[in-house]
Formats: structure tokens, C-alpha cells, sequence
């Protein structure tokens, strides 16, 4: 049973950029996540996509976006980046059904901007 | 809102010794509750969960959990700590119809040889 992968592991752009951040999730799970983690701080919830579509949202700007693709990877786009979208990001994917069975997380993405 | 805190933000133990992490949360319901570990540099890992039933989790790593709900709390214990214990802890809350989790802020902790 394969995990979810993020890539890439590291990244470092300039504010005003924008970027692409990339997850494939585990096998057999039908939903993604994606979390914000400040240095010091809990991750904090984006949005989640279910069946290719924004399936809940968080307090962030619309300038953070994603897709899902239908073998249910998912990407995660920011633009016109700033210096406090340095952080670390995290992808979880879970088994959406009549249960919930919980989320497995990626090693994360860290985001640099400067 | 629901909101998790960790009263804790550092605790040094020494190898061998008992732990507990705290955890409080506030939600109308009985919540889903988790503990997940994270060490430097490295993505969420899975320590324990709670939906419902008996009350005392056990996790991976000789961890465990008591979920009390008169006290809003779930707190993580561990007998005798290693030292490749020391990461960051974190506790979260999932309701049950939204589909998010909340965080807490952590906990990290440090362990004496």
C-alpha cells in the first residue's frame, strides 16, 4: 500500500511568484486535503476536494487554489506569493464513504518565499 | 468554532520517566480526537485515534489516550519515555459532519538521558 507523496520536498520562489505544489494520494482514497503549517505552530486547514471538486474551505484567500485530477491527485496552486506563505505543506488524503476512517498526511512540502 | 488547546508548549522529561500531554477541545458533540507525532523537517504521523466506545486508546509506540468528556479533554500519556520520543505533538479534532481537522498548537517535547 503505496502513502501519499508530495512533491517537491523543497522550494524556494520570490514574492510575487506563483507555485505549483503537487500530492498523490494513497491508493484506494477518494479525498484530499491540504494543511498550512507555519514554523512553530498546528497545521491549518486550506480546503478539500472530494470527487474533483472544493469540498469545504478554510480562512484563506482565493489566491490559494487546487484541482483534483480524477486518479485522485491533487495540486495545490498559490499566486502572487508573500512572504507569510512561507510554511510547510502538508497533503492528507482519506476513504470518503458512510465512514470516516481518518486522514494519512504527507512528509510535506516547505515553501520558502523571499 | 471548535478549537483545541495544548496548554504545554515545551516539556523536557528524562529517558525512562512518565509522560502526559495535555489536550482540551471545544465542541458541542462528542468529536472524532487524534494525537499525531512529527519530527523535525517530517509530515504527520499517526499516533492514536478516538470515534467512540471505551473511553482509553491505545496507540502505536506504547502510547495511549483517555478521552474524558466531562473534562473536554484527551489527554496522551506514555509509561516510560525514549529518548526518539522528542518530537512535536499535536493534537487535533475532526466534527462530525464537517470535513476538516483542527490543530492544536503542540507540544514539543524534549527528553534527558
Amino acid at each position: 500500500e503505496t502513502g501519499v507523496t508530495q512533491s517537491p520536498t523543497h522550494l524556494i520562489k520570490t514574492r510575487g511568484q506563483q507555485v505549483t505544489l503537487r500530492c498523490s494520494s494513497q491508493s484506494g482514497h477518494n479525498t484530499v486535503s491540504w494543511y498550512q503549517q507555519a514554523l512553530g505552530q498546528g497545521p491549518q486547514f486550506i480546503f478539500q476536494y472530494y470527487r474533483e471538486e472544493e469540498n469545504g474551505r478554510g480562512n484563506f484567500p482565493p489566491r490559494f487554489s487546487g484541482l483534483q485530477f480524477p486518479n485522485y491527485s491533487s495540486e495545490l496552486n498559490v499566486n502572487a506569493l508573500e512572504l507569510d506563505d512561507s510554511a510547510l505543506y502538508l497533503c492528507a488524503s482519506s476513504l470518503v464513504d458512510d465512514r470516516f476512517y481518518g486522514y494519512t498526511f504527507g512528509s510535506g512540502t516547505r515553501l520558502t518565499v523571499v | 468554532a471548535q478549537s483545541v488547546t495544548q496548554p504545554d508548549i515545551h516539556i523536557t522529561v528524562s529517558e525512562g520517566a512518565s509522560l502526559e500531554l495535555r489536550c482540551n477541545y471545544s465542541y458541542g458533540a462528542t468529536p472524532y480526537l487524534f494525537w499525531y507525532v512529527q519530527s523535525p523537517g517530517q509530515g504527520l504521523q499517526l499516533l492514536l485515534k478516538y470515534f467512540s466506545g471505551d473511553t482509553l486508546v491505545q496507540g502505536i509506540k506504547g502510547f495511549e489516550a483517555e478521552f474524558k468528556r466531562s473534562q473536554s479533554s484527551f489527554n496522551l500519556r506514555k509509561p516510560s519515555v525514549h529518548w526518539s520520543d522528542a518530537a512535536e505533538y499535536f493534537c487535533a479534532v475532526k466534527d462530525n459532519y464537517g470535513q476538516n481537522f483542527v490543530f492544536g498548537p503542540g507540544t514539543r517535547l524534549s527528553v534527558l538521558p
